[in-house]
């Protein structure tokens, strides 16, 4: 069955701080992978990627993914409180269902 | 106006109660999603559709029913609520395969 794993579940950072976060799958057969980021609401999309070794960039965000080794990371550098949310990795696979990891808690304390 | 909107947004029920929540969006998106969230858990498929006269049962179908009325509008409905179901529904829609979902503010459903 696929498999999406996020790591680390949570973490405390102060603002300025640069946060990285990690998505692995274990898949049959790879189409996308998609972030979110969820604050006590709806998710909201940030990016979708495709391709091994591309940079999605939006403003302090950044994405890329690792194809061969099966994993994508997301960063946010300078961190603000506003970042402060779970942060949600999914991915279409073998057929049209998005599959989600259990997300990461990011808190960032001013 | 919102784009997926859902509508209760918080229902408070008892348990063996009948319950439906509703879906509708306006981006003219033919496929639609059904899922549930738990406290410190992802999003779980209930169910999804891909057009009006397509139902696909996701991971966790069983206790729960759909209803594809039309495009725009897609219902979920417990038949006999029970306390584990209490939990933060989404509804979710995208235009094609592998796309971005959109998703509706979520019901927050609690089952005594």
């Amino acid at each position: 069955e696929d498999k999406v794993v996020q790591s680390p579940l949570s973490l405390v950072v102060h603002e300025g701080d640069t946060v990285t976060l990690n998505c692995s799958y274990e898949v049959t057969n790879f189409r996308s992978l998609l972030w979110y980021k969820q604050e006590k609401k709806a998710p909201t999309f940030l990016f979708m990627l495709t391709s091994s070794g591309i940079e999605k960039k939006s403003g302090r965000l950044s994405s890329i993914l690792d194809k061969k080794e099966l994993f994508s990371i997301l960063n946010i550098t300078a961190t603000q409180t506003g970042d402060s949310a779970v942060y949600l990795c999914a991915g279409y696979f073998n057929d049209y269902k998005l599959s989600f990891g259990a997300g990461t808690t990011v808190t960032v304390r001013a | 106006d919102a784009d997926v909107t859902q509508t209760p947004r918080n229902r408070i029920t008892k348990t063996g109660k009948r319950i439906m929540l509703e879906c509708s969006q306006t981006k003219g998106h033919d496929r639609m999603y059904w899922y549930r969230q738990d406290p410190g858990l992802g999003l779980q498929l209930i169910y999804y559709s891909f057009d009006v006269k397509d139902i696909n049962k996701g991971e966790i179908s069983d206790g729960y029913s759909v209803s594809r009325q039309a495009q725009a509008k897609f219902s979920l409905s417990l038949e006999s609520a029970i306390p584990n179901q209490t939990a933060l529904y989404f509804c979710a829609t995208s235009d094609s395969n592998y796309n971005e979902q959109f998703f509706g503010p979520g019901t927050r459903l609690t089952v005594l």
